[in-house]
Order: structure tokens, then sequence, then C-alpha cells
């Protein structure tokens, strides 16, 4: 089916490991995005990309890795898993800046 | 920096009542963008409506309009006919202007029950 997919959708992990939260879509979009969730913050920036080969830091972006050698795929990396990224994990994306974005449906990561 | 304030965390309303959740931002802006967002217990991000700024003409869809004061830098929602399915997480959104990315400022949502 088109659109945009996160996996996994739950995933535990101890400090310290790296973990990779996966986002893909199916519409070539050029825009990709990753939020992350806390309580009483909403939603925050952490990386975006206008098209492949090209990132941009968010609001939040430290402890965090992002690449995009794909259209489809924009891949973050947690390369040393604290406590504070536990958290809600979104993935969205958009044709044009100016267009609302699509979001996936999330992968809650929880850092024991 | 573009800020979004969301100020009533909990609201409640009966089924078939109309609410308002209120939106307040701050940018020197001219041109942008804001949405409303639901998050249902499913905890998917559905775009309820979305806002030019420089139309002056409210956006509705539906049971959804929003009541948009450029001057004030408010921007509520109003649901009519509320429904059990609209109990759920509603955010509102700013999007930075074209030149500075595109990137949505979110509020810190309102958590709205419906209750029959």
């Amino acid at each position: 089916d088109a659109g945009i997919t996160q996996s996994p959708r739950y995933k535990i992990t101890e400090t310290g490991r790296q973990v990779t939260l996966m986002c893909h879509q199916t519409w070539s979009h050029s825009y990709m995005f990753w939020y992350r969730q806390d309580l009483g913050h909403g939603l925050r920036l952490i990386y975006y990309s206008a098209a492949a080969d090209i990132t941009d830091k968010g609001e939040v972006p430290d402890g965090y890795v992002v690449s995009r050698s794909k259209t489809e795929n924009f891949p973050l990396t947690l390369e040393s898993a604290t406590r504070s990224q536990t958290s809600v994990y979104f993935c969205a994306s958009t044709f044009d800046r100016a267009q609302p974005q699509h979001f996936g449906d999330g992968t809650r990561l929880s850092i024991l | 920096a573009q800020t979004v304030t969301q100020s009533q965390p909990e609201m409640s309303v009966q089924e078939a009542e109309t609410v308002t959740l209120s939106c307040t931002y701050d940018t020197s802006e001219n041109n942008y963008y804001l949405f409303w967002y639901k998050q249902p217990p499913s905890r998917q991000m559905i775009l309820v409506i979305r806002q030019e700024a420089y139309k002056q003409q409210n956006a509705t869809e539906n049971r959804f309009s929003v009541n948009f004061q450029k001057a004030a830098k408010s921007f509520s929602l109003k649901i009519s006919d509320s429904q059990l399915g609209d109990t759920a997480m509603y955010f509102c959104a700013f999007m930075k202007p074209y030149n500075q990315g595109g990137k949505l400022i979110f509020g810190q949502g309102t958590e709205l029950s419906v209750k029959p």
C-alpha cells in the first residue's frame, strides 16, 4: 500500500546501545522529517531532509544521526541511547514545503 | 523564534454539542500556514484543517472550522455536533514560511474527551 511506514512500532533497548528507526514512503516526496513527541512538549523537530543527500538539523538534534541515500528512506539513528531519548518518534513527508505533512504511525521507543 | 501555545491541556464536551479549542502563536512573519492535527488513541497524526495566513476567510471542513484572527495571532478550532470519534489529542501547528524550510512548530496539545 502507498503511504509512509515506520518500523518498528515498538522498541525497548538499553542505555548506550545504538538503535535505528526506519521510515519509508512510497509517494516520492522530496521532504521528510523526524519528530519526537513528549508529554507537555507536543512534537519537536529532530532533523529534516529536503531531498536525497540533503539533511539539516531541527530543534532537538543532539544525540541523533540521519541519512538519506534514497528519496524514499529516511532512517534515524541514536548512536548511544540515553533515557532522555525515551519518546514516541514520528516520521513525516510532503512533496512541497507549503503543503501539509503526512505522518507515519510512530515508533514508541523505551530506553532502560 | 516562533512559538505555539495551547492553553487548555484538557477539555470535555457532551456528544452533539460544540466545543472550541484555543491556540495562539507568536511570529513576525506575514505569510505562513496554520494547521490543526488530530491524534486519536491509535497514535496516528491526522490533518484536520489548514489555514493560509494570507486568506481572510476562515477555513472549514465539514464539522470543523477555525476562527483565524491574524492581528491577535489566534487560531481556534471549533468542532460542531461533537461525536465520540472526535475524542483525541488535538495539536495546533505553525508552519514556517517557504523560504525557511516549511518546518512545523507544534503546540503542547489539548486532550479532548467527548462524553456520551
